[in-house]
């Protein structure tokens, strides 16, 4: 099993639909990011979690809500998106110790939205 | 301001030679880190060497070095003998201070092309 994964690797959806990205890291990490990457922009840190509790979130909308049930599972819900919101979204995870913070990288979901 | 920069949008290099990606980066934190990642067409962000800003020495791995040049707050990347797989966005970025996750910025990338 790869250290990140995360699926689906595309998703195609309406505006009106509900639809959730999941992350699932197997590197026995304690912190979790999603991170939104769109074309000719660098990449958006959205959401951190470190041992399940949120502490960043920068700005993002509600109609992105993130869950984080463990250590090793991270989720991103989504509802009554808009099409500026098609992206690459990343997920991430580092040890969540000072020293040892390397951020190791999932697939990515490749989101249009229609 | 930007905290990273790399100011070449784009790269060409023959198979088998060396190429420098360049990165500076904009901090006031003594403790900060230094990371590179690749992006092939695939999307996958993959970790490719680190800098922490207290290290003597410049960082290898492999092909790939780090010209650490702290007091012009620089870290070029150094692949050396360019393979066709190495064609990629490069992207550089930074942690400040000491805190896991908060304050990791990237840079716009550099896109990288192997020419056979």
């Amino acid at each position: 099993e790869t250290g990140v994964t995360q699926t689906p690797r595309h998703l195609v959806m309406g505006m009106t639909n509900k639809k959730s990205l999941k992350c699932e890291q197997h590197l026995g990490h304690n912190a979790m990011y999603w991170y939104k990457q769109s074309a000719k922009k660098p990449l958006e840190l959205m959401f951190v979690y470190n041992f399940k509790e949120q502490t960043e979130n920068n700005s993002v909308p509600s109609r992105f809500s993130p869950e984080c049930p463990n250590s090793s599972h991270l989720f991103l819900h989504l509802h009554t998106l808009q099409p500026e919101d098609s992206a690459l979204y990343l997920c991430a995870s580092s040890q969540g110790d000072r020293d040892q913070e390397t951020q190791y990288f999932g697939p990515g979901t490749r989101l249009l939205v229609l | 301001a930007q905290k990273i920069t790399q100011t070449q949008p784009g790269m060409f290099v023959q198979e088998k030679e060396a190429v420098t990606l360049d990165c500076t980066y904009d901090t006031s934190d003594p403790s900060y880190g230094l990371f590179w990642y690749k992006q092939p067409s695939s999307g996958e962000m993959i970790f490719l060497i680190y800098q922490g800003s207290y290290d003597q020495q410049n960082a290898t791995e492999g092909r790939y070095s780090l010209n650490f040049q702290k007091a012009r707050k620089s870290a070029n990347l150094v692949i050396s003998a360019s393979q066709l797989g190495d064609s990629a966005m490069y992207f550089c970025a930074m942690r400040e201070g000491a805190n896991y996750g908060q304050n990791f910025v990237f840079g716009p990338g550099t896109r990288l092309s192997v020419l056979p």
